[in-house]
């Protein structure tokens, strides 16, 4: 299985309506960080997050860590066609890992208008 | 602040031959990680470059390699190519001092065709 797990795989959701991906890991996170893409395109930076937790929101997104450092939710409110596009959430798994990232499969978001 | 830039964008080529990709970093920064994305993988790292140094690398053969500049630009190498090396090759960049913990910000990618 995957270190870094990522549900749901793809979503659907109607224009103004709110969504939750979640990002679940087997181990400790020291860093979470919460990436979109456009399809073929480079990551824009999101959210990073790395105390057990913590909450960050930007416009109308937030995301969340949770107290173990397991689990991190990307929230968004009221979704708009700007939101479409595949949410990646990538760990640092430790000082051992480096600047290595570790990244879950990702979730396609479509927003229907 | 320029972000991070990468050349070609697309490439295409056959198997057998080889490849250089570029990438330059955000300015200040000193490390570049690069990363492979294919659909059945997802994105999988390949190795960290850091004051001309490898400081990190996945699980990927031989035939990928790399190499950093003073500037601290990077390019990536694939010798032999092979179908499976059809990707989207991402290059990120951070400041890179303290050797993890910092956010990555990516290039546009390099999208590589192997016939």
């Amino acid at each position: 299985s995957q270190e870094l797990e990522q549900s749901p795989q793809s979503l659907i959701v109607q224009e103004g309506k709110n969504l939750t991906i979640n990002c679940t890991s087997s181990k400790t996170l020291y860093g979470l960080y919460w990436y979109k893409q456009k399809y073929g395109e480079g990551l824009i930076f999101l959210m990073m997050l790395q105390k057990g937790g913590e909450e960050k929101s930007h416009e109308k997104i937030t995301a969340k860590l949770d107290e173990k450092k397991q689990q991190s939710s990307l929230h968004i409110t009221a979704s708009q066609p700007s939101h479409a596009g595949i949410y990646l959430c990538g760990a640092d798994m430790g000082k051992a890992a480096g600047n290595k990232l570790t990244f879950g499969g990702g979730t396609r978001v479509l927003v229907k208008p | 602040k320029a972000g991070v830039t990468q050349t070609p964008r697309y490439l295409i080529k056959t198997r057998g031959q080889q490849v250089t990709l570029s990438c330059s970093p955000i300015s200040g920064h000193r490390s570049v990680s690069w990363y492979q994305q294919t659909p059945g993988q997802g994105l999988q790292f390949l190795f960290e470059y850091f004051s001309e140094t490898q400081r990190n690398k996945g699980n990927f053969p031989g035939r990928f390699s790399g190499r950093q500049f003073s500037n601290s630009r990077s390019e990536m190498n694939v010798s032999t190519l092979e179908l499976g090396d059809s990707a989207l090759y991402l290059c990120a960049s951070s400041f890179g001092q303290s050797g993890g913990g910092e956010t990555q910000y990516f290039g546009p990618g390099t999208r590589l065709l192997v016939l």
